[in-house]
């Protein structure tokens, strides 16, 4: 199975911030990555996928990145509605489909 | 728009059967790969199976042995059922939209399972 590791576990941000987020495969994916927004009793929201293409009525400040291995999600400019906990997730070599443990995003 | 509903028991009695359905509103259950999730605080996000085409099925290997997924077109429904389950299965029960074999674009909103004697 591929791992996918996501760095930091935590962090602490400010409206308007610019907030990175790093997920790691335990092998090359081939931007075959995508990224969820959660928020408390919510279902998980695709926000994108191929590493950086973006879900439709998503904002356009979500961006992503990588190859490889390494693969970031940035939020260019942090909005009050982006508080939530962030996973990645890989379909490069399934099954199992593996999901990050996560990166909560709060103030 | 396509939405998904999970329906079942809350509670499950260790040993015995989970039984999940899933219900699809503005699209057909025999198109598409229809996929279950699962999240519980220790393990995070785990990838159940998906079925796709009414009758083919792949299962994630951890779970393979309990697992069975289907169709019934009649009620435009696709439904979960894991055997033998302990604690450790307790968990939200996510089902969703599996796109081209890759992300998970539509999802129900959860149903919480406790096992639980």
């Amino acid at each position: 199975d591929i791992q996918m590791t996501q760095s930091p576990s935590s962090l602490s941000a400010s409206v308007g911030d610019r907030v990175t987020i790093t997920c790691r495969a335990s092998q090359g994916i081939s931007n075959s990555v995508a990224w969820y927004q959660q928020k408390p009793g919510k279902a998980p929201k695709l926000l994108l996928y191929d590493a950086s293409r973006l879900e439709s009525g998503v904002p356009s400040r979500f961006s992503g990145r990588g190859s490889g291995t390494d693969y970031t999600l940035t939020i260019s400019s942090l909005q009050p509605e982006d508080f939530a906990t962030y996973y990645c997730q890989q379909y490069y070599n399934t099954p199992p489909f593996t999901f990050g443990p996560g990166t909560t995003v709060d103030i | 728009q396509m939405q998904l509903q999970e329906s079942g028991p809350g509670l499950v009695r260790p040993s015995e059967t989970l039984s999940l359905t899933c219900t699809v509103s503005g699209a057909s259950a025999t198109s598409y790969y229809w996929t279950w999730i699962r999240q519980t605080p220790g393990k995070g996000l785990e990838w159940i199976g998906y079925i796709y085409h009414g009758d083919t099925t792949t299962y994630n290997p951890s779970l393979k042995s309990r697992v069975a997924m289907s169709v019934d077109t009649s009620t435009n429904q696709f439904s979960l059922r894991l055997r033998s389950v302990t604690a450790a299965d307790t968990a939200v029960y996510y089902c969703a939209r599996l796109l081209l074999h890759s992300r998970m674009d539509v999802w129900g909103t959860g149903t919480t399972v406790i096992v639980s004697s």
